[in-house]
């Protein structure tokens, strides 16, 4: 099946720098990516949604200013985490939608555990 | 809005023993519904969709719009089935923006 990469996978930074986390489709076109953040033991919450060559749309109560994303290509969005603080600190998850399929689907990338210090 | 839920946290079974997961929705329009499973250490991936009427590793889901419903069922659990499953609802035609329900571990003893 398609595949979703994430770098980094894992990352630590200070409290006051910015972190960029990149989610790539493999081997199809994602003109539709999604940006999930998961608490522990929690379920998935809906960031945004990343549209190619347009601004994203992001969900009620995400900081658009603090949760940069920029989808340039039909293969790469980018998420950057501006002025971090440690309450940021989460695992963040992509995932990128192959609208290719005769069914669509959604395929989701690893996961970037972000911990800010 | 639309929203999912999973009330159980946590379902203990063991081998060879009935599971069924439970998921309802709320959705004002016609949704559409999955199941994703997630294996220790791994990404999330599809398990099936209301859509396809497939039986998937064993498991099966029946949208019942009456009840609101699209619970996972198998009939006989295996160690392998012990995961993270999540059951997510999107609208249909060309909106899609996927919802999650905050799913429920599944633990198959063996």
């Amino acid at each position: 099946g398609a595949v979703v990469s994430q770098h980094p996978s894992r990352v630590i930074c200070k409290s006051g720098t910015s972190v960029k986390i990149e989610c790539r489709s493999l081997d199809f076109q994602a003109t539709t990516m999604f940006w999930y953040r998961q608490f522990p033991k929690q379920s998935l919450m809906l960031m945004a949604t990343s549209n190619e060559g347009s601004k994203a749309t992001y969900e009620q109560g995400v900081e658009k200013d603090k949760f940069l994303i920029n989808h340039a290509s039909l293969t790469l969005s980018t998420l950057t985490v501006t002025s971090a603080h440690p309450e940021d600190s989460s695992f963040y998850i992509c995932s990128a939608r192959d609208v290719g399929l005769v069914l669509p689907e959604q395929y989701f990338g690893p996961g970037t555990r972000l911990t800010v210090t | 809005a639309q929203r999912v839920t999973q009330p159980e946290k946590l379902l203990s079974v063991f081998k060879g023993a009935p599971v069924e997961l439970k998921c309802n929705y709320s959705y004002s329009g016609s949704p559409e519904l999955f199941w994703y499973v997630q294996y220790s250490r791994q990404r999330l991936q599809l398990l099936l969709r209301h859509i396809s009427r497939e039986s998937i590793k064993g498991f099966t889901a029946d949208l019942n719009k009456g009840e609101t419903s699209f619970h996972l069922k198998k009939p006989f659990a295996q160690e392998e089935d012990s995961a993270m499953y999540y059951c997510a609802l999107s609208g249909s035609g060309g909106s899609y923006i996927p919802t999650f329900g905050r799913g429920t571990s599944l633990i198959v003893h063996p």
